[in-house]
């Protein structure tokens, strides 16, 4: 079946540095990725979507490019702000009625 | 402009006794449903999907229960809580197409003791 992997648990990182958050997939079907955020005690918000290969995706200063070849879609920002402290998932459209798999999330601790 | 609700808000229970949590969505009709639950600091769990009225199907089976009375109102329930189902219960909605996003209600904080 379809899979979502994100490899860090947990990433730290000092406010104004470049962050990175990996995510991989597994699907045999059209694929259809997504990134959510979720800050404490909130519900997740969609950040990104994308189905189209190659093509740079942005919001709110992150983005992500799919690319189908290695099934990865990461997230990037050039300068983590102490706001962007939340949990992160990305996500899988598997079959529509079931909607999406999620990764296990990769939580993102900004520090002054 | 679509809204979801979620109720209660919050809500402390006793081992044992019964459980139920409710959500509606305005603005949208026939919308596909869900519900995930998530442990205190982990990773979110789908735990049922509706794609119509009166037609619920289960992803996860942790001794809960969902129904789907009316098309804008998602209910989970179940008649004994244990400790272990302590957490955090999100329903979300999608349009009813293929690849949709899918959109989160606030969510209530449920404690089990």
């Amino acid at each position: 079946g379809d899979s979502v992997t994100q490899t860090e648990g947990l990433v730290t990182l000092t406010e104004g540095l470049p962050v990175m958050l990996n995510c991989t997939y597994q699907t045999a079907y059209s694929t259809f990725l997504f990134w959510y955020v979720q800050h404490l005690n909130e519900a997740p918000k969609l950040l990104l979507k994308s189905s189209t290969d190659n093509k740079r995706t942005e919001h709110q200063g992150f983005h992500a490019t799919l690319h189908k070849s290695s099934s990865s879609f990461h997230l990037q920002k050039s300068s983590a702000q102490l706001s962007d402290s939340a949990l992160y998932y990305c996500a899988l459209s598997e079959d529509y009625a079931q909607g999406l798999t999620f990764g296990l999330g990769t939580r993102v601790s900004v520090f002054p | 402009a679509q809204t979801i609700h979620q109720w209660p808000v919050a809500e402390i229970k006793a081992v044992g006794s019964p459980l139920s949590l409710g959500c509606t969505i305005k603005g949208k009709s026939s919308p596909n449903l869900y519900w995930y639950w998530q442990a205190t600091g982990g990773t979110l769990q789908q735990l049922f999907y509706s794609i119509t009225v009166g037609q619920v199907e289960s992803v996860v089976q942790l001794n809960l229960s969902a129904s789907r009375p009316k098309d804008d109102q998602f209910i989970l329930s179940t008649e004994k809580l244990l400790l272990s189902h302590s957490g955090f219960y999100l329903c979300a909605w999608s349009h009813s197409y293929n690849y949709a996003e899918q959109f989160f209600g606030p969510g209530t904080r449920l404690t089990v003791l």
